[in-house]
């Protein structure tokens, strides 16, 4: 029964490839979030949508591509990985499109590795 | 029901001031409180707090916890215009982070 969920959770791929992380919320939210955790484990994030709609867009390069088919789904493309792209990839979810005030849920996150 | 509240909620202050704002939380299988800052859209990072006591600094802001009394404080000295926006505290849990509603600074020249 698990609120945030993101597929896969370890992938290890080679430099120059393609790869996709899946991520689906069954709560009913309408804001969908991709953080990066960076090596102090810190998250930064990403990108946000809100009905399907882009409403934040860090400086992300353009490789990465968020693509949210529905307001339950938010997935994340990745094109011509790098080495520094290692990281783990948390899909996230709210209720509303604004951290204020709000609460916002986790999956359990996409450990990425490349080599 | 996990909550974090933020006060005050807004401020006015004159450059040159030094601000405290505080915020107090139940949340349950705490793991960390976050000092966040909203100018635009996303929030930027500022300090992460784990254990009591310990200040972190960074400049003119520094921040501490208070895991017995369920609160931290930022204080941001010396303030400049700048600084003004909107600062969020959020509490970590078990797979989520609670935020609270924020405090809008603002600082006048």
């Amino acid at each position: 029964d698990t609120a945030v969920s993101q597929t896969p959770k370890y992938l290890v791929t080679q430099m120059g490839n393609d790869k996709s992380i899946k991520c689906e919320q069954n709560l009913g939210h309408d804001t969908m979030y991709w953080y990066k955790q960076d090596s102090k484990k810190f998250l930064k994030i990403m990108f946000s949508y809100n009905n399907k709609e882009l409403i934040i867009n860090e400086t992300v390069p353009n490789r990465f591509s968020p693509k949210s088919p529905d307001k339950a789904h938010l997935n994340l493309h990745i094109n011509s990985l790098e080495l520094g792209d290692s990281a783990v990839y948390f899909c996230a979810s709210s209720l509303e499109g604004r951290v204020s005030g709000n609460t916002i849920y986790f999956g359990e996150g996409s450990w990425l590795t490349v080599v | 029901e996990d909550k974090v509240v933020q006060s005050p909620l807004s401020l006015v202050v004159h450059e040159g001031d030094t601000v405290t704002l505080n915020c107090s939380y139940e949340v349950t299988n705490f793991r960390s409180l976050l000092w966040y800052k909203q100018e635009k859209k996303a929030p930027t990072f500022l300090f992460m707090l784990t254990s009591s006591g310990i200040e972190k600094k960074s400049g003119r802001l520094s921040s501490i916890l208070d895991k017995k009394e369920l609160f931290s404080i930022l204080n941001i000295t010396a303030t400049q215009t700048g600084d003004s926006a909107v600062y969020l505290c959020a509490v970590g849990g078990s797979k989520k982070l609670v935020f609270g509603k924020g405090t809008k600074l603002t600082v006048n020249p």
